[in-house]
């Protein structure tokens, strides 16, 4: 079955540690999106990428970075986590061209840093 | 001012109750318009998109969109508890990866 798939779920980890968010689609899609969601707040693009070694910055400012070696995995990566990254992360992938705004959602992963 | 606003509620009403959502947007190069349906813990689903002004109608649900006033809405018919969720609208500017989000807004829907 074509998904998104996100892992860790949730995540509580002390300041100062590096950390990996994983995401990987199986719905055959060129394009991926890391998001920034916070309770009662908009989400808010952090990363996307067209495909294959393309990777681009969202609106919002982020710490993190991203990398797209395989077109199914977009990992999103914090060398050092601070409270201030707690927060939901969310994955996402579309296709390419006129139906690229259809995003299709992981399940997120929520992260706590202490 | 955001180019998306949305009533972040909660809204609650009875089961079978008909549920209106709505967003306000400011910017006139959106094109079309999408609304998301994220339940707690979950990421957000596409519920519908519609791309011109008028309705759309899938279901128990209906998209309107009055480009004029730059008002869009969300209309549940019969609403069920397994409706109760936070319901997003969305605009993508065209030529942008960009999707802008309202903040959502929480519906419970009460037996």
């Amino acid at each position: 079955e074509a998904d998104i798939y996100q892992t860790p779920r949730y995540l509580v980890i002390g300041t100062g540690k590096k950390i990996t968010l994983e995401c990987s689609q199986t719905m055959g899609h060129d394009k991926m999106y890391w998001y920034q969601q916070d309770p009662g707040m908009e989400l808010h693009l952090i990363h996307y990428s067209y495909g294959v070694n393309s990777t681009e910055k969202g609106d919002l400012s982020s710490e993190s970075t991203v990398s797209r070696i395989r077109t199914e995995h977009f990992p999103l990566t914090l060398e050092s986590a601070r409270p201030s990254h707690t927060s939901q992360y969310l994955c996402a992938s579309s296709e390419f061209g006129r139906g690229s705004h259809e995003q299709y959602f992981g399940p997120g992963t929520r992260l706590t840093v202490t | 001012q955001k180019e998306v606003e949305q009533d972040p509620g909660p809204l609650s009403v009875p089961e079978g109750a008909i549920v209106s959502l709505n967003c306000t947007y400011s910017n006139s190069a959106f094109q079309y318009f999408m609304w998301y349906r994220q339940y707690s813990r979950k990421g957000p689903e596409l519920l519908m998109y519609t791309y011109s002004s008028g309705n759309k109608e899938d279901g128990r649900f209906t998209a309107q969109v009055d480009k004029s006033s730059k008002y869009i809405s969300l209309f549940i018919r019969d609403s069920q508890p397994s409706d109760s969720a936070t319901y997003l609208c969305a605009a993508p500017l065209f030529g942008n990866e960009k999707l802008t989000f309202g903040t959502g807004t929480r519906l419970t829907i009460i037996p």
